[in-house]
């Protein structure tokens, strides 16, 4: 069946430093991939998408690299601030069906000052 | 700004009360989404409608219909409300749908007694 894995235990890092989530799928073809930030009793707030035959994408602090080979996408954040600290829910929509999406169940990200 | 509004940000019900769920969005998007978030199981998709009157099962559709009868306005209805419906219910809209970021409203947190 289709899996979407977030690491479900908090990133804990220092202010300054760059922070990398990963999300991994099994049994999809996605042919776009988002990133979304939730802050708690939020809804989530949309970062950046990034398309199958992109390989990386771009804004101000934040990276997104996307490798259909190894079925992986990483978030960078660099020059984390404490600020950053909330969850981070990457989404997939499969080739097949461009109008659903498939939520991961996020990485708490905090940053200490 | 942009922006999407459910009906109630907390609810709480009784079992076999008959639920509605609102969703307005001032965007003019064609698609909109209901989706529930439970811990550990991250966001799923109960249903969307990409049109007005149309709609599509996502992957927990089971003890839940919608209605859209105007573009702007997504509603969400428990026929008979159970404790297992307990959850956080998020609304979203967006213009391509998964090519496009989706915009969420702030949640509602239904308890049902």
């Amino acid at each position: 069946s289709q899996k979407i894995e977030q690491n479900s235990e908090a990133l804990n890092i220092q202010e300054g430093k760059t922070a990398t989530l990963t999300c991994n799928y099994t049994n999809y073809s996605p042919a776009y991939l988002q990133w979304y930030r939730q802050d708690p009793g939020r809804g989530p707030v949309f970062l950046l998408l990034i398309r199958e035959n992109e390989k990386e994408k771009r804004k101000e602090r934040l990276k997104v690299t996307f490798d259909t080979t190894l079925k992986q996408s990483l978030f960078h954040i660099t020059a984390s601030q404490p600020a950053d600290s909330a969850t981070y829910l990457c989404a997939l929509a499969a080739l097949y069906n461009f109008n659903k999406f498939y939520f991961g169940s996020g990485t708490k990200l905090n940053v200490k000052p | 700004d942009v922006k999407v509004t459910q009906s109630s940000r907390y609810l709480v019900k009784r079992t076999g009360e008959k639920v509605f769920l609102e969703c307005v969005q001032d965007m003019d998007h064609e698609n909109m989404f209901w989706y529930r978030q439970d811990p550990g199981l991250g966001l799923r998709l109960i249903y969307f409608s990409y049109d007005v009157k149309m709609k599509e099962k996502g992957d927990i559709p089971e003890g839940y219909s919608v209605s859209r009868e105007k573009k702007e306005r997504f509603s969400l209805i428990l026929e008979s409300a159970s404790t297992n419906q307990t959850s956080m219910y998020l609304c979203a809209s967006s213009l391509l749908a998964a090519k496009d970021e989706q915009f969420f409203g702030p949640g509602t947190r239904l308890t049902v007694l």
